[in-house]
């Protein structure tokens, strides 16, 4: 039973363009979300994250948003940059993770 | 500061063996957590240890243990391996002060292929 979803296997964004990477969980007492991405052949690294208090976090070209009542949050990288193709995984108290979703960023 | 490392990185064994993974995490970080990740499923919370003591288990059988030295580094034991163990084992450290409420900091894995 997935309580952390990130429905997007795939995602593919024009470099300078919005990505906006998705994900919804189930546990309304899950306290603190992370997003990590990654690289191949390394392993996650940590990207931003925000406390169930908050309703945005930003950090640089990174925001993430969430949204308690939807269960639902998501991480806007902008402007996007090639540099930015990984693997990106969110976590809801480093319990539980997503599936991840690839991003490509087309220079 | 010296980053997660992990050995052995990458590792073949057979059905019914046993194996043992090794992580040392960065200086001064005393929590030490387990994950493992396969081809759709993302990662895996298998547990977590602080000060020697494992204080976060998830949902894994009894065939995955590990344990905590003084020194913080942390081993993890798989017993009686299966096919499905077949995956990548990543460890993480942290201050730990916040549980698991707080930036986790990986190591580059060790990739386990069970025969």
């Amino acid at each position: 039973d997935q309580q952390v979803k990130q429905n997007s296997p795939s995602l593919s964004v024009q470099e300078g363009r919005i990505s906006i990477l998705n994900c919804d969980y189930t546990n309304s007492m899950f306290d603190y979300f992370l997003w990590y991405k990654k690289y191949p052949a390394e392993g996650p690294t940590f990207l931003i994250s925000i406390s169930s208090i908050k309703d945005k976090n930003e950090d640089g070209r990174f925001t993430v948003f969430l949204n308690k009542s939807a269960k639902h949050l998501s991480l806007h990288i902008v402007p996007s940059q090639p540099g930015d193709s990984a693997v990106y995984f969110c976590a809801a108290d480093n319990l539980f993770f997503g599936t991840g979703t690839r991003l490509t960023v087309i220079p | 500061k010296a980053g997660v490392t992990q050995t052995p990185r990458y590792l073949i064994k057979t059905r019914g063996q046993q194996v043992t993974l090794s992580c040392s995490p960065i200086s001064g970080h005393r929590s030490v957590s387990w994950y493992q990740q396969t081809p759709g499923q993302g990662l895996q919370f298998l547990f977590e240890y602080f000060s020697e003591t494992q204080r976060n288990k998830g949902n894994f059988p009894g065939r995955f243990s590990g344990r905590q030295f003084s020194n913080s580094r942390s081993e993890m034991n798989v017993s009686t391996l299966e096919l499905g163990d077949s995956a990548l084992y990543l460890c993480a450290s942290s201050d730990g002060t916040s549980g698991t409420r707080e930036t986790q900091y990986f190591g580059p894995g060790t990739r386990l292929l069970v025969l």
